[in-house]
């Protein structure tokens, strides 16, 4: 069965750090592209980024771009989202989704960026 | 980056209805278009890919048709399990966006 497990979410302050994992399992993890996408509280689905495969090809969303960074450890089966210099609009249930077109969604993990 | 208009934003509808639900590309994005549902609290769920396929476990009364810039997700027969939020996708390149979504609840 496949099992994407978000974890890593809580509260910090603006212009604070915090780094995201999705642990996954029932699958060849090596073999997917993996996603972030979020959703704030009352709001639509965001995408955030994607990680190819092999990890050498990634996007971003304008509203991250050179905040937030993705990253992968195939060895580990996890998919990791370092996000840095946030702000309050960042706040969000943040899910972990395999494939190019997502087909399998992790439970989220809510980063409520607030003062 | 490649827009997506969702229409309506919401929809009421009764057990048994039959309902549409819209997603216009502001570009050509050849069926690469999923569809999906989501309940309250809970993880988005793949219903549609390739704007058409069925995914595995997705009941028949779910179907998509569409291509290049207009598609639709029709429900046939409505069941009480299907009233939620339903999203589109592009996944024809990066950025990829979704629609604004639709929420159907029950008339």
């Amino acid at each position: 069965e496949v099992q994407l497990v978000e974890s890593g979410g809580g509260l910090v302050k603006p212009g604070g750090s915090l780094r995201l994992s999705c642990a996954a399992s029932g699958f060849t993890f090596s073999s997917y592209t993996m996603n972030w996408v979020r959703q704030a509280p009352g709001k639509g689905l965001e995408w955030v980024t994607s990680i190819s495969s092999s990890g050498n090809y990634i996007y971003y969303a304008d509203s991250v771009k050179g905040r937030f960074t993705i990253s992968r450890d195939n060895a580990k089966n996890s998919v990791y989202l370092q996000m840095n210099s946030l702000r309050t609009e960042d706040s969000a249930v943040y899910f972990c989704a395999r494939g190019e077109g997502p087909e399998h969604w992790g439970q989220g993990t809510l980063v409520t960026v607030s003062s | 980056a490649i827009q997506m208009t969702q229409s309506p934003s919401s929809l009421s509808a009764s057990v048994g209805d039959r309902v549409t639900i819209t997603c216009r590309a502001s570009q050509g994005i050849r069926n690469d278009l999923g569809w999906y549902q989501q309940k309250p609290g809970k993880a988005p769920k793949l219903l549609i890919y390739a704007a058409s396929t069925l995914q595995s476990g997705v009941p028949s009364r779910f179907s998509g048709s569409g291509s290049g810039t207009d598609f639709t997700l029709t429900i046939n027969s409505l069941q009480p399990e299907d009233f939620a939020t339903y999203y589109c996708l592009q996944d024809y390149n990066y950025p990829y966006t979704f629609g604004q979504g639709t929420k159907l609840e029950i008339k």
